[in-house]
């Protein structure tokens, strides 16, 4: 079945220090994919996401760009700050196989940025 | 984004009692409603699917005599946890899905505690 496979965390990084999350997902047909945020005490929030190969979602200096051959979506920022500090989930939609906005999410990685 | 809010935010109950957990979108019709549960250091689980309106389709796994889900209004979602048990403590999530949105917008999520 479909899946989305996130790098562990924590990961702990220091003020505007370069930051990548990798993920990579198994699906058939063709998903979206998403990368949401999880601020403490919040709940998650729509961060980007890409509808095709090669898109790039952006957003707030994160990027992650669909990468079919290689099946990922990795989420880069070239400065993080210390209000970065959150879980993020990786996600497909597995639309049309699986229902639109049916989200099958990656298991998150906390990110702690220290100043 | 569009707003949905989730209630209670912690709840703790004792075995062999009923708690229920409201999802409300406050500046949309919800067409579409979602409920995942996500267990410690692990990803979000999509439990079922509720349409207005209609019965609630849910994942291979979940009981559904256990986890009773009502779309009674284009507002409300409501998941009741019947009979709960320790294995239910867990964190539990709704998310909810306009008529033509292409994103769905989370609650701030559900501790639940069975002592």
């Amino acid at each position: 079945g479909d899946s989305v496979t996130q790098m562990e965390g924590p990961v702990t990084l220091s003020e505007e220090a370069f930051l990548t999350i990798n993920c990579t997902y198994t699906a058939t047909g063709y998903p979206s994919l998403f990368w949401y945020v999880q601020y403490p005490g919040e709940g998650l929030q729509l961060l980007l996401k890409a509808t095709k190969a090669d898109d790039k979602g952006s957003n707030k200096g994160f990027e992650a760009t669909y990468r079919k051959e290689t099946t990922s979506f990795h989420l880069e920022k070239g400065s993080v700050q210390v209000s970065d500090s959150a879980v993020y989930f990786c996600a497909l939609s597995a639309y049309p196989s699986g229902g639109y906005n049916k989200l099958i999410f990656g298991a998150g990685t906390r990110l702690a940025v220290h100043p | 984004g569009a707003v949905v809010s989730q209630h209670p935010s912690r709840v703790i109950c004792k075995s062999g009692t009923s708690v229920k957990i409201e999802c409300r979108s406050l500046d949309f019709q919800a067409t579409t409603m979602f409920w995942y549960r996500q267990f410690p250091k692990q990803s979000l689980m999509l439990m079922a699917t509720s349409n207005e309106g209609s019965k609630a389709t849910y994942e291979q796994g979940v009981e559904k005599d256990k986890f009773l889900i009502n779309h009674a209004s284009l507002t409300l979602s409501t998941l009741t946890v019947t009979s709960a048990h320790p294995e239910d403590s867990s964190f539990y999530i709704c998310s909810a899905m306009g008529d033509r949105d292409t994103e769905a917008f989370f609650g701030q999520g559900t501790r639940l505690t069975v002592v």
